[in-house]
């Protein structure tokens, strides 16, 4: 089975800080990585994902996450962040293969501060 | 843009009464996710259809939880009766196949349940 751990359940900076959210997983295949952000009153939405080829990726809004096989981690990553991304952010990973259904993280909560 | 729509937002009841949640997902897509969010916590998937069938609902729990999606649109999430330790967000997502090959799941905007 897969599980995830997002070990930043809350998360705040002021603007233009670096930002670094962490997440472990945990399987022993080959696996696929997402970053999922939920901004307030706005709906889930995916941010960005990882399945094979280069590990650091790079999604929308300046954001980028790097996939480190060895540390079975797919840290999350903004050079500076602005107030609008206050937001709740979620990790998830798939194992690949058969329907592609993530398991999210619980989540880390990210305030920032104008 | 097209959007998962999902109502009620927001549903309080009594335990021990009936709940009903409907979702409407974006035109074409063939899948269709339900998920349960406890607050502080991430999404848990309860049952993915795959047009009108039940692809997996392992996580449902069946004895008060029932989904249909009789003509592989739209769906309905029951539950009965409804138990203190269901209040959550409950998600509706869609896809337009969520087997063979990954398509990007959109998520609607939840409907807040409260059990009294």
């Amino acid at each position: 089975a897969q599980s995830v751990s997002q070990h930043n359940h809350h998360v705040i900076l002021s603007e233009a800080a670096s930002l670094e959210l962490g997440c472990n997983y945990s399987y022993g295949g080959t696996v696929n990585l997402f970053w999922y952000v939920q901004y307030p009153g706005q709906h889930l939405q995916l941010l960005l994902k990882y399945f094979s080829g280069d590990p650091l990726v790079k999604g929308i809004k300046g954001f980028e996450a790097e996939f480190i096989k060895s540390k079975f981690s797919f840290n999350l990553r903004k050079p500076s962040v602005q107030w609008s991304d206050t937001a709740e952010y979620f990790c998830a990973v798939k194992g690949s293969g058969g329907s592609y259904i993530p398991t999210f993280g619980r989540g880390t909560s990210l305030i920032v501060h104008p | 843009e097209a959007e998962v729509a999902q109502s009620p937002r927001y549903k309080i009841t009594e335990k021990s009464q009936a709940v009903a949640f409907w979702c409407d997902p974006i035109s074409g897509h063939a899948t269709l996710y339900w998920y349960r969010q406890i607050l502080g916590q991430g999404p848990e998937l309860l049952v993915q259809f795959q047009d009108e069938s039940v692809v997996d609902d392992s996580q449902l729990p069946k004895d008060r939880f029932s989904a249909e999606r009789l003509k592989g649109v739209d769906s309905t999430l029951k539950i009965q009766p409804a138990e203190l330790g269901d209040s959550a967000m409950y998600l509706c997502a869609s896809s337009l196949s969520g087997t063979g090959s990954y398509n990007e799941q959109f998520f609607g905007p939840g409907t807040r349940l409260t059990v009294l």
